[in-house]
C-alpha cells in the first residue's frame, strides 16, 4: 500500500458531462501530481500542486482543472468529456523530507471509460 | 526538454536467466532518473533512482540499475529473473519542475 488513496476506482460517464476525481496524498506529502495513462499517449503528466499551489503543468487540456486544499487533498475536475478522455487516471504525492528529488509514490488509479 | 526512451515494446526472458531493461535518456544538466514498475491493474510501484553517486544503484525486488553518462544510459537489470517480475517498467526522468517524464514502457515477460 503506497499511502495514497484515489476515489472513485472506476468511473462510467456520457460525453460532454463532468466528473471529478479525489485523491489524499500520503500522509506529510506537499506536492500532489496528476498523470493520465491512456493505450495512445502513454503517461503523461498533467499538473502538480505544491502545498496548496499549483507548481507546474503539463499536457493537460483546458477542459481540465485541478486544486489542492488545505488539508493537502487534491481533486482533478474533467469537464465536457469526449470518448477520448477514456484513461487510467493516477494520483501521485512526494515532499514528505522536503527533498525535491525524491521518488513519487503512486495511488491505484481512476479508470474513467466515457460512453 | 528531459525525456527517455524506452527502446523495447517487450522483452522476452526465462525464469533464472538475467534479464535487462534498457533506457536512454536526453537531459540538460544532471539526470534524476527513476524506474517504476506496474503490475496489471494496479498503481505505479517505485524501484529505484539515480541522482548522484554510484553508478550502480541497487532497487527494491533484487532489481539494479546501472548509469552510464558516456552512453547516456540507465538500463534496469535483474540477475535471475522470477515469472512474478512479469509486468510493465517504466523509465522515468524527473523534470525542472520534480515532476516525471515517463517512457512508453516496456513489457517484461517471465516465461518458467
Amino acid at each position: 500500500d503506497s499511502g495514497v488513496t484515489q476515489t472513485p476506482k472506476h468511473l462510467i460517464t456520457a460525453t460532454g458531462q463532468r466528473v471529478t476525481l479525489r485523491c489524499s496524498p500520503r500522509s506529510g506529502d506537499l506536492s500532489v501530481y496528476w498523470y493520465q495513462q491512456s493505450l495512445d499517449q502513454g503517461l503523461q503528466f498533467l499538473i502538480q500542486y505544491y502545498n496548496g499551489e499549483e507548481r507546474a503543468k503539463g499536457n493537460i487540456l483546458e477542459r481540465f482543472s485541478a486544486q489542492q486544499f488545505p488539508d493537502l487533498h487534491s481533486e482533478l475536475n474533467l469537464s465536457s468529456l469526449e470518448l477520448g478522455d477514456s484513461a487510467l487516471y493516477f494520483c501521485a504525492s512526494s515532499g514528505r523530507t522536503g527533498n525535491p528529488n525524491t521518488e513519487a509514490f503512486f495511488g491505484q488509479g481512476t479508470r474513467l471509460t466515457v460512453v | 526538454a528531459q525525456s527517455v526512451a524506452q527502446p523495447e515494446d517487450q522483452v522476452n526472458v526465462a525464469e533464472g536467466n538475467p534479464l535487462t531493461v534498457k533506457c536512454t535518456y536526453s537531459v540538460s544538466g544532471n539526470p534524476y532518473l527513476f524506474w517504476y514498475v506496474q503490475y496489471p491493474n494496479r498503481g505505479l510501484q517505485f524501484l529505484l533512482k539515480y541522482i548522484t553517486g554510484d553508478n550502480l544503484v541497487k532497487g527494491s525486488y533484487g532489481f539494479e540499475a546501472e548509469f552510464n553518462k558516456s552512453q547516456t544510459s540507465f538500463h534496469l537489470k535483474k540477475p535471475s529473473a522470477l515469472v512474478s517480475d512479469s509486468a510493465l517498467y517504466f523509465c522515468a526522468v524527473q523534470n525542472s519542475g520534480y515532476a516525471l517524464n515517463f517512457g512508453k514502457g516496456t513489457s517484461l515477460l517471465v516465461t518458467p
